[in-house]
């Protein structure tokens, strides 16, 4: 099984809003990703927590918070997002395989509205 | 620095005709190369991989890529297109040392009847 799971589907929030992305993954994967991603765009990676530490941030706005409160859950905390944070966030976890190499699994994304 | 290409951000083909997709890449170590599809509104789902070993890829719904190191190319091959496989295409490199994926710009895939 190679299920990320991500909820909300969709969410609107003001700009005065905040609210929270969780994403889940049952296959003990020790890396998590989010991504942003703009249409007719390739993913933008925003942060990597390994084994439960913060160890990328792309320089992301600190209007984005993320959260991993144990090695299957991630969140990642919305607060006075501007419109152009409108997007599709992904998220992802990273197999490592025996031998080299790794691959990551994407879930079906939260499509977010701001207004 | 690694860096992906993909050559053409749109691609049609007639239902049925062969589909190519192009990738190429720069690297200086050896690649772990993959490719995703994304269907419209919906995550990235793993078609294909390279890491190590036979060169020549099989994936899901029919598709497989070819690693030739002398050309840095990874193109994405189908035999027969199908209405089905309409979709945005990505080629990713895992970038050496870090847990990054390099992605490709995107090829939109339109099936034509």
């Amino acid at each position: 099984d190679t299920e990320v799971t991500q909820t909300p589907k969709h969410l609107v929030m003001g700009m005065t809003n905040k609210k929270s992305l969780k994403c889940e993954q049952h296959m003990g994967h020790r890396a998590m990703y989010w991504y942003k991603q703009k249409a007719k765009k390739p993913p933008e990676l925003m942060f990597v927590y390994s084994y439960e530490k913060l160890s990328i941030n792309e320089s992301v706005p600190s209007r984005f918070s993320p959260e991993c409160p144990n090695s299957s859950l991630l969140n990642l905390h919305l607060h006075a997002l501007q419109p152009e944070d409108s997007a599709l966030y992904l998220c992802a976890s990273r197999q490592e395989l025996a031998g080299g190499g790794e691959t990551q699994y994407f879930g079906p994304g939260t499509r977010l509205l701001v207004l | 620095a690694q860096s992906v290409t993909q050559l053409g951000s749109h691609v049609s083909v007639s239902e049925g005709a062969l589909v190519l997709l192009r990738c190429n890449y720069s690297s200086s170590v050896p690649p772990y190369l993959f490719w995703y599809v994304q269907y419209p509104n919906q995550g990235l789902q793993l078609l294909l991989k390279y890491t190590t070993g036979a060169t020549l890829v099989k994936g899901i719904n029919g598709f497989e890529a070819e690693f030739k190191k002398s050309e840095t190319s990874f193109h994405l091959t189908k035999p027969s297109a199908h209405m089905s496989d309409a979709a945005e295409y990505f080629c990713a490199v895992s970038e050496s040392g870090t847990y990054k994926y390099i992605f490709g710009t995107g090829t939109r895939l339109k099936v034509l009847a």
